[in-house]
């Protein structure tokens, strides 16, 4: 139990085009999503806290409407990266917060979603 | 605010060796405590957790952790290492309300010597 899914794994675009990265819990409902995004070698930041049903929260230095987040209902959040530019680039990776009775304090991860853009 | 150092960003055991990884936090008061795995180009896997009573948790693939209080730490441990142990591993601290964000340490690579 406790998958989580990203689609699609690898992402290559232009730039100035959107991009959006779906994360989906399969097994479970997940009332909290979680964007992250890690760059080469380093740990994860997170970007973003989506609760269902309600706007985002974003972090500190993250832009908002650069990556707008919808996580409108309890198996899915998108991630939308509008105007993508290369800085962009980056692996994204997104998890998900079990909120109907399982063990809450736990975060299941997806396998990310890798976005180049050219 | 909550923090999770990680001491050794890179290193390398011989196959069958033991293996300890570092990992300090700083919060406010008992953090739930996590150590996941990274594979190259994968998402995080979960090998343990801690929330509460006896501080050594065991976890997936042989491996343990012991939660110390005094010492604000959460050491990952594994008697005798395998060569697909090789990954990334990192140790988070857990809000325990809220939202449970966590927190991330930077990170260990490690790397396996047949």
């Amino acid at each position: 139990g406790a998958v989580v899914s990203q689609h699609p794994s690898w992402v290559i675009c232009k730039s100035g085009t959107s991009v959006k990265i779906e994360c989906r819990s399969l097994d479970f409902q997940a009332t909290t999503m979680f964007w992250y995004r890690q760059f080469p070698k380093q740990s994860l930041m997170l970007m973003a806290t989506s609760n269902e049903g309600s706007k985002a929260t974003y972090e500190q230095g993250v832009e908002k409407d650069k990556f707008l987040i919808n996580h409108a209902s309890l198996t899915l959040s998108t991630l939308t990266v509008t105007s993508a530019h290369p800085e962009d680039s980056s692996f994204y990776i997104c998890s998900a917060r079990d909120g109907a009775g399982g063990v809450v304090e736990t975060q299941y991860f997806g396998p990310g979603t890798r976005l180049l853009v050219l | 605010a909550q923090s999770v150092t990680q001491p050794d960003i890179h290193i390398t055991v011989s196959e069958g060796a033991s293996l300890e990884l570092r990992c300090n936090y700083s919060y406010g008061a008992t953090p739930y405590l996590f150590w996941y795995v990274q594979s190259p180009g994968q998402g995080l896997q979960l090998l343990l957790k801690y929330f509460s009573g006896d501080t050594l948790v065991q976890g997936i693939k042989g491996f343990e952790a012991e939660f110390k209080r005094s010492q604000s730490s959460f050491n990952l441990r594994k008697p005798s290492v395998h060569w697909s142990d090789a990954a990334e591993y990192f140790c988070a601290v857990g809000a325990r309300a809220g939202s449970y964000q966590l927190t991330f340490g930077k990170g260990t690579k490690l790397s396996v010597i047949p």
